[in-house]
C-alpha cells in the first residue's frame, strides 16, 4: 500500500476564485471520505463515496462544495467563490468495506486570502 | 446523533508516567468508537477501534482503551510515556454498518516531560 495521496498539499487563493483538490485512495479501497478540520477542532465530516456513488454529503456542504470520484477511483473536492471561512485543512480517507478502519491522507491545507 | 467530548485539550505527563486520555460519548444507537493520533504535518493514524466484543481493546505503540457503557466512556491508555507520544490525540464516533461516518472530538493535545 502507497497509502491515501493528497494534492496539492498547500493551497492559498484569494476569495472569490475556485480551488480544486485530489484525494487518491489506497488501492481496491471502495469507500473514500472527505473532511475538514480548523485549528483547533476535530476533523468535520463532509461527504462519502462507495465507488462511485455519494451516499451522503453533511450540511456544512453548501452548494459551493461539489465533490466527484468518477470511475470509483480518485476523488476531486471543488470549492467555488472561496470565502475567508474556507480556510482548513481537508483531509481525505478511504476505506476497505465496511471495516471500520479509515486510512487518512496528510491533507490540504487551504488558506484564502 | 453522536458525539464525543474530550475531557482535557491539553494533557502533560512526564516520560515513564501513565497516559490517560478521557472520552465520553454519546449515541443513540451502539456505538464504534476510535482513537486516531495526530502527528505534526501528518495525516491521521488509527490506534485502536471497538466495534463488538471484547470492551478492553489493544491498540499500537502500547496503548489499549476499554469501552465502559454504563460510564459511556472509551478512556485511553498507556502504561509508560514515551517522548515520541507527543501528538494530538482524537477520540471519534460512529453507527456502525450504514452510518460509517466519523464524528470527532475536539483533540487533547499530549505533551511529554523528560
Amino acid at each position: 500500500d502507497t497509502g491515501v495521496s493528497q494534492d496539492p498539499r498547500h493551497k492559498i487563493t484569494k476569495r472569490g476564485q475556485n480551488v480544486t483538490f485530489r484525494c487518491d485512495p489506497i488501492s481496491e479501497h471502495n469507500r473514500l471520505y472527505w473532511y475538514r478540520q480548523t485549528l483547533g477542532q476535530g476533523p468535520e465530516f463532509l461527504t462519502y463515496f462507495q465507488n462511485e456513488a455519494q451516499l451522503e454529503k453533511s450540511r456544512l456542504l453548501s452548494d459551493r462544495f461539489s465533490a466527484e470520484r468518477p470511475k470509483g477511483s480518485f476523488s476531486t473536492l471543488e470549492i467555488q467563490r472561496t470565502e475567508q471561512g474556507d480556510s482548513a485543512m481537508y483531509l481525505c480517507a478511504s476505506e476497505a468495506g465496511a471495516t471500520y478502519e479509515q486510512y487518512f491522507g496528510p491533507g490540504t491545507r487551504l488558506t484564502v486570502t | 446523533a453522536q458525539s464525543v467530548t474530550q475531557l482535557g485539550s491539553h494533557v502533560s505527563v512526564s516520560e515513564g508516567a501513565l497516559v490517560l486520555l478521557r472520552c465520553n460519548y454519546s449515541s443513540s444507537v451502539p456505538p464504534y468508537l476510535f482513537w486516531y493520533v495526530q502527528y505534526p504535518n501528518q495525516g491521521l493514524q488509527l490506534l485502536l477501534k471497538y466495534t463488538t466484543g471484547a470492551t478492553l481493546v489493544k491498540g499500537i505503540n502500547g496503548f489499549e482503551a476499554e469501552f465502559k457503557k454504563s460510564e459511556t466512556s472509551f478512556h485511553l491508555t498507556k502504561p509508560s510515556a514515551h517522548m515520541s507520544d507527543a501528538a494530538e490525540y482524537f477520540c471519534a464516533v460512529s453507527g456502525g454498518f450504514g452510518n460509517e461516518k466519523l464524528t470527532f472530538g475536539t483533540g487533547t493535545r499530549l505533551t511529554i516531560i523528560p
